[in-house]
C-alpha cells in the first residue's frame, strides 16, 4: 500500500457542488500539505497543517479549505466548485528525519470542474 | 523575490543518449535543493538532495550538481532509457525547519526508441 493515499484519484463535478478529496497516511509525519498543479507551473501551496490542532493558508487558499481530523488524515474542500479549480491536486507529508526535509507525495488527485 | 527557475521546458533525445537539466534559484536562506521526478499521472518522488557543501552527488544514472555560489544546479542523466520520460521537478527549501518550499515548474523530458 501506498504511504500516502488519496481519494478520489479523479473527479468530474459541476460548478457549484461541494467537493472533498482525502489523504491518509502511514508515515508517521506531524507535517501535511495539499498542492495544486496546472500544466506548465510549479506545484502551488493551498494549505499545510504542522499538526492536528494547527492549519494555516498557502499561497492560494482563497476557495478552499482543509480539516486535519488525526496525525494520519487531512482532507480538502472545495465549498462551491468553480472550473478554474480544475487542475491535479497533490497531498504530501514531510519527512524531517535526518534534517533533510523530504516530501513525500501522493498520487494526485485529478478535479475537473464543468 | 525567491523562485525557481528550469530549463529547458521540454527535451527530446534518443534512448542511449545523455541529458542535462537546469535550475537556477534566487532563494534565501538556502537549506537544501532536491530533484525529484514525476511519472506521468504520479506523484513527484525524490531523486537526489544537496546540502550548501556537496557540490555533486549520485544516485545510479542521475548526477546531480550545486554551485552554491552562483545558485545553479544540474541533473545529468547519462545513458538515458525509455523509463526516463517524466517530468523532472527542482525544489528549493528555505528556513529554519524546512519551513517553505519554492518549485521550479518542472523539465518534460521525452526518450524516444
Amino acid at each position: 500500500d501506498a504511504d500516502v493515499t488519496q481519494t478520489p484519484r479523479n473527479r468530474i463535478t459541476k460548478t457549484g457542488k461541494r467537493i472533498m478529496l482525502e489523504c491518509s497516511q502511514t508515515k508517521g509525519h506531524d507535517r501535511m500539505y495539499w498542492y495544486r498543479q496546472d500544466p506548465g507551473l510549479g506545484l502551488r501551496l493551498i494549505y499545510y497543517s504542522f499538526d492536528v490542532k494547527d492549519i494555516n493558508k498557502g499561497e492560494i487558499s482563497d476557495g478552499y479549505s482543509v480539516s486535519r481530523q488525526a496525525q494520519a488524515k487531512f482532507s480538502l474542500s472545495l465549498e462551491s466548485a468553480i472550473p478554474n479549480q480544475t487542475a491535479l491536486y497533490f497531498c504530501a507529508t514531510l519527512g524531517t528525519g535526518e534534517g533533510t526535509g523530504e516530501l513525500f507525495f501522493g498520487e494526485g488527485s485529478r478535479l475537473t470542474v464543468l | 523575490k525567491n523562485q525557481v527557475e528550469q530549463s529547458p521546458q521540454s527535451l527530446i533525445i534518443l534512448e542511449g543518449k545523455n541529458c542535462t537539466l537546469q535550475c537556477n534559484y534566487t532563494v534565501s536562506p538556502f537549506s537544501n535543493l532536491r530533484w525529484y521526478k514525476q511519472d506521468t499521472g504520479r506523484g513527484p518522488v525524490s531523486l537526489t538532495i544537496m546540502t550548501f557543501s556537496e557540490n555533486t552527488k549520485s544516485n545510479g544514472r542521475y548526477t546531480a550538481t550545486l554551485d552554491a555560489d552562483t545558485k545553479q544546479s544540474s541533473l545529468h542523466i547519462t545513458a538515458s532509457q525509455l523509463s526516463d520520460s517524466a517530468s523532472y521537478i527542482c525544489v528549493v527549501s528555505s528556513g529554519d525547519n524546512f519551513n517553505k518550499f519554492y518549485f521550479g515548474s518542472g523539465t518534460k523530458l521525452n526518450v524516444k526508441p
